[in-house]
């Protein structure tokens, strides 16, 4: 399963940081996409990181704002938000992946979800 | 970037009846690399198909996919009270990997 830090208050301007910890399977032979849906919208992908080879592939409206990392001893993947702005005001997923982009399977296990506000 | 358009927007049904959502991408989605997803409200999103046809790990198999190309259908041969939920089509075969905009499939 995976796991997501709590919600998230954060001014215009600020950072967030949210956690996705794995369990329950071997966590550097698959993937994490990110993938967010602000309020009254539909599903948004962000973007993946492969555990097993460390590529990344971020959608174009997020390159230069996110980073996603991993911590292989703790099973956690990262993902980071720079220069929020109120339309970032969403419920932010993490989900398992593919480990390349060679597989075809699909986002199979999904994260509880991380819910961060952007208000002043 | 491949744009994917679905249709109908909402789908009005009874339970029993059988429902068919559209998926059609903007450019040909490559080796198939097309999957559909189960959203309801207040949970997280759930894989029902990947690979525009192969169902996922414990997918009830009223839950079908096809197509190829460009165009693309998930089916629903009986819909079951749990049934009614948001549907979204997802290619992951070209960056950025990209969303349709949902079919809402509600109670008649």
């Amino acid at each position: 399963q995976l796991v997501q830090s709590g919600a998230e208050v954060k001014k215009p301007g600020a950072s967030v940081k949210v956690a996705c910890k794995a369990s329950g399977y071997s966590f550097r032979t698959f993937g994490i996409s990110w993938v967010r849906q602000a309020p009254g919208q539909g599903l948004e992908w962000m973007g993946w990181i492969s555990i097993y080879n460390g590529n990344t592939n971020y959608a174009q409206n997020f390159q230069g704002r996110v980073t996603m990392t991993t911590d292989t001893s703790t099973s956690t993947a990262y993902m980071e938000v720079r220069s929020l702005r109120s339309d970032d005001t969403a419920v932010y997923y993490c989900a398992r992946d593919r480990p390349t982009t060679s597989y075809k399977n699909g986002m199979d296990v999904w994260g509880q979800g991380t819910t961060v506000t952007v208000s002043s | 970037e491949i744009v994917l358009t679905q249709s109908p927007g909402t789908l009005s049904l009874s339970p029993g009846e059988r429902a068919t959502l559209s998926c059609r991408a903007s450019q040909s989605i490559s080796s198939s690399y097309l999957a559909w997803y189960q959203h309801k409200p207040g949970q997280s999103p759930r894989l029902l198909i990947y690979g525009a046809s192969s169902r996922a790990t414990g997918v009830p198999d009223r839950f079908s996919g096809s197509g190829s190309g460009t165009d693309f259908t998930l089916t629903i041969s009986r819909l079951e009270p749990e049934d009614f939920a948001v549907y979204y089509c997802q290619q992951y075969g070209s960056s950025p990997w990209t969303f349709g905009q949902g079919t809402k499939v509600e109670v008649k």
